[in-house]
């Protein structure tokens, strides 16, 4: 099974800041790597599919990178409604795991 | 407009066997690529990937849960079945239904609300 984890798995930030959140896999997945959004009792809400491509409505403040094992999500400058936990996922090869998550919190 | 829902038991008791109904509309199982998964989420902790059917009935389950799930498809009625056996306290969780719209890359752009379902005797 391809392991899936992110760092921080918390972080505190003010709106407006610049945050980059990574995520790293056990071993390569080319770029099949997928971000959600979820908000505390809410469904996780897709970001960014393959790495790099953003979601259909999704703000443009958000961006992804990365390829093989290593990878980011940064968002380039927090509103309020980025406050939530951010999941990576692995399409590469089944289970298509997740990360654990990374909380991101008002400083 | 791409919805879908959950339902089954919110209560079933240890060794019983869990079936959950994702019953969806705004797409087809038939079109080529799409495809219906399984994640579930227990209380305060992370995603767990389960289980997917795509549009041509391949499957694919996670290696740890296979031997305890089976997932199946019926197109006609634009549902997915699944079934997991021999439930256990800690398999209470909230399972989501999703919508894969890539073939063999599993993204999941729609979801379902989530069903709760607590493993208690």
């Amino acid at each position: 099974d391809i392991q899936m984890t992110q760092s921080p798995s918390s972080l505190s930030a003010s709106v407006g800041d610049r945050v980059t959140i990574t995520c790293r896999a056990s071993q390569s997945i080319s770029n099949y790597l997928n971000w959600y959004q979820q908000k505390p009792g809410k469904v996780p809400k897709l970001l960014m599919y393959t790495a790099s491509s953003l979601q259909s409505g999704v703000p443009s403040r958000f961006s992804g990178s990365g390829s093989g094992t290593d990878f980011t999500l940064t968002i380039s400058s927090l509103q309020a409604e980025d406050f939530a936990t951010y999941y990576c996922q692995q399409s590469y090869s089944t289970p298509y795991s997740f990360g654990q998550g990374t909380k991101l919190e008002i400083k | 407009q791409i919805t879908l829902k959950e339902s089954g038991p919110t209560l079933v008791k240890p060794t019983q066997t869990l079936t959950l109904t994702c019953t969806f509309s705004g797409f087809s199982l038939s079109t080529s690529g799409v495809g219906v998964g399984w994640i579930r989420q227990p209380p305060g902790k992370a995603l767990e990937w389960l289980a997917l059917i795509y549009w041509d009935g391949d499957k694919r389950y996670s290696p740890s849960l296979k031997s305890r799930l089976t997932i199946t498809k019926d197109t006609s009625k634009n549902q997915v079945v699944l079934t997991m056996t021999n439930m256990d306290p800690v398999d209470t969780a909230t399972y989501y239904c999703a919508r894969s719209p890539r073939w063999l890359q599993p993204d999941y752009d729609y979801w379902g609300q989530g069903t709760l379902v607590t493993v208690s005797s």
